[in-house]
């Protein structure tokens, strides 16, 4: 079994500063992660992701993620927030097994970038 | 590349009435496409993954009746909400995975919105 903790519903920074999203993973074999975005009324938008290569992974809009395995951690971070970050963040993780391997995302993180 | 489409993008309609959305890939093959629903401020919860020339798998609590799913070509699956009424309303998502790269991404449609009067 899978599962995703993402830790804070609400984060709240300034235009300019250090965006961090918090997501723990839980999976009894090698997992692969994921972070999406979604603006409102929207779908989800992939942002990066990790299948067992490099461990810090850059996807766009300027956002990377590190897997850290012995912390079962894959936090979102961006060095400077814009105001056009504001969205929902969902963290997911699925095993590496079958051709339909499932998504189990997290409850989500509201990102707010105040001016 | 990897564009996922949905339509409609918004739906209204009466109770009892059924509604059908389509979940198409635009520029690659998918084999398995996945169905999702969202409620409000709420994360995604998977409904059914749809197989293509095969039968869709439901996830537990997931009514196969209510929710048909029928995936009859490698870029076009359909959600039929039989007989709706106002509790289904919600936010529905559908996924595809990229199966032509092998890789293990979803790429995800613009999700439709279901109103049930």
């Amino acid at each position: 079994a899978q599962s995703v903790t993402q830790l804070g519903s609400h984060v709240s920074v300034s235009e300019g500063a250090l965006v961090l999203l918090r997501c723990n993973y839980s999976s009894s074999v090698p997992p692969y992660l994921f972070w999406y975005v979604q603006y409102p009324n929207q779908g989800l938008q992939l942002l990066l992701k990790y299948t067992s290569a490099a461990t810090l992974v850059k996807g766009i809009n300027g956002f990377e993620a590190e897997f850290k395995k012995s912390e079962t951690s894959f936090h979102l971070t961006k060095p400077s927030a814009h105001m056009s970050d504001a969205a929902e963040y969902f963290c997911a993780v699925s095993d590496t097994g079958g051709t339909a391997s499932k998504l189990t995302f997290g409850t989500g993180t509201r990102l707010q970038v105040t001016l | 590349g990897a564009v996922v489409s949905q339509h409609p993008s918004w739906v209204i309609c009466k109770s009892g009435t059924s509604v059908k959305i389509e979940c198409r890939s635009l520029d690659f093959q998918a084999t398995t496409m996945f169905w999702y629903r969202q409620f409000p401020k709420q994360s995604l919860m998977l409904m059914a993954t749809s197989n293509e020339g095969s039968k869709a798998t439901y996830e537990q609590g997931v009514e196969k009746d209510k929710f048909l799913i029928n995936h009859a070509s490698l870029t076009l699956s359909t959600l039929t909400v039989t007989s709706a009424h106002p509790e289904d309303s919600s936010f529905y998502i559908c996924s595809a995975r990229d199966w032509g790269h092998g890789t293990k991404t979803q790429y995800f449609g613009p999700g439709t919105r279901l109103l049930v009067l």
